[in-house]
């Protein structure tokens, strides 16, 4: 089956700690992202990815970094910059960066204990 | 720039009533607007999507929506609610910035009740 893997389903962090979190499609999808999800906010943009070896910058990059040498995989990493990183993470793929629908994963949730 | 506002955070309606979901958005270029269903604890799921090809448009589950270029509104609706429509719900509103930028509701969640 097509379709977006997302692991882990939870993840506990302590304080200080990096963490990175697993992406991983196979629908052949160029572009790629990820998504912040906290109550009431809606869903924010931490970084995308339109093609391979490249990615920008989204409205609430501080603190994460991610990595794309690879079309099927967009790992985003969680750093001790992120000063408030207890959230759930979503990550999607469209066919291509214009218009297109975009497909989720089943998302992370990220705790720092 | 780009927005979307989602009027009320909480609709709860009885089984087998119309279900109302108001979307408003702004954009300076032509939208493309997207009605996403996340259940608990899960990632989201395209319901229906509005690309310009006609005004009215049918998704899945029963759902549909309507684009209103002079309201700069996008409102989901279904005419039964059933008990499994229980969810939140995403409009996302996208068209600009030379990638596919989705931007983001705050969310409506739904609640059904016998």
């Amino acid at each position: 089956d097509g379709g977006i893997t997302q692991s882990p389903k939870y993840l506990f962090r302590k304080e200080g700690q990096n963490v990175t979190l697993s992406c991983e499609q196979n629908l052949n999808h160029d572009a790629m992202y990820w998504y912040r999800q906290d109550p009431g906010q809606g869903l924010r943009l931490i970084y995308y990815s339109q093609i391979v070896n490249d990615f920008q910058k989204g409205d609430i990059a501080e603190g994460y970094s991610v990595s794309r040498e690879k079309k099927e995989s967009f790992p985003l990493t969680v750093t001790s910059a992120q000063k408030n990183p207890t959230a759930f993470y979503l990550c999607a793929s469209s066919r291509d960066s214009l218009n297109t629908e975009a497909f989720f994963g089943q998302g992370t949730r990220l705790t720092v204990v | 720039a780009q927005s979307v506002t989602q009027l009320g955070s909480h609709v709860s309606v009885s089984e087998g009533a119309l279900v109302l979901l108001r979307c408003n958005y702004s954009s300076s270029v032509p939208p493309y607007l997207f009605w996403y269903v996340q259940y608990p604890n899960q990632g989201l799921q395209l319901l229906l999507k509005y690309t310009s090809a006609a005004t009215l448009v049918k998704g899945i589950n029963g759902f549909e929506a309507e684009f209103k270029k002079s309201e700069t509104s996008f409102h989901l609706t279904k005419p039964s609610a059933h008990m499994s429509d229980a969810a939140e719900y995403f409009c996302a509103v996208s068209g600009s910035g030379g990638y596919n930028k989705l931007i983001f509701g705050a969310g409506t969640r739904l609640a059904v009740h016998p």
